[in-house]
């Protein structure tokens, strides 16, 4: 069974530049989400996509966007980018509920310039 | 807002010793907790996972305690191997909020 999938693995923009970062779900999993990992702050909940809807949403900014596709693959796009979004972003797919496991995708490096 | 904290931010252990992380959590409406462990260039794994119903689970060499009248729970790691030398984030859900995590090196 193959595992998360993203890409690109590594990125590197300049501010003020807009970025997609896509994320391919395991096979049958409807749930995905995406996170933020820096090392100051961690692993930080950006949003959680389930059936094509939004089902939850972190604390960050409207620069931060998503959306989900009918084939559950998932994109997630940053505007107007800072020096402060350089970060790795993980990607991680589900069955969907709560207590089901998540399985994390290798992340994407982004450095922003 | 830090809805789950997590301790100590580094550790360090002997080669079979015994590895303890400490987790606290703020929103009692959290009804799962997992543990994940991430290794250098990967993206985290689950390791192991409880549900508030249950005080204690163990697989293996890893165990969770819960408590949840003091909302608090943590990781043991029983005869640590150079192996499990990784970073562990405690997290609890819904949605899914990690800690900020614990780098454990376990030393010959």
């Amino acid at each position: 069974k193959a595992g998360v999938t993203q890409t690109p693995r590594y990125l590197i923009k300049t501010r003020g530049q807009q970025v997609t970062l896509s994320c391919s779900p395991i096979s049958g999993h409807r749930s995905v989400s995406w996170y933020q990992q820096t090392p100051g702050q961690g692993l930080q909940f950006l949003f959680e996509y389930f059936s094509e809807t939004q089902r939850n949403k972190g604390n960050f900014p409207g620069r931060f966007s998503g959306r989900q596709f009918s084939n559950s693959r998932s994109e997630m796009n940053v505007s107007t980018l800072e020096l402060g979004d350089s970060a790795l972003y993980l990607c991680a797919s589900s069955l969907g509920t709560s207590d089901t496991e998540q399985f994390f995708g290798p992340g994407t490096r982004l450095t922003v310039l | 807002q830090q809805q789950v904290k997590q301790s100590p931010q580094s550790l360090i252990v002997q080669k079979g010793g015994i590895s303890i992380i400490n987790c606290a959590y703020e929103n009692t409406a959290f009804d799962y907790f997992p543990w994940y462990q991430q290794f250098p260039g990967k993206g985290p794994a689950l390791l192991i996972a409880i549900r508030p119903d249950v005080s204690e689970k163990k697989e293996g060499r890893f165990t969770i305690s819960f408590n949840k009248s003091a909302k608090q729970f943590s990781l043991h790691i029983m005869d640590s191997q150079p192996g499990d030398s990784a970073t562990y984030f405690c997290a609890a859900s819904p949605p899914l909020v990690f800690g900020k995590g614990t780098r454990l090196s376990v030393i010959a």
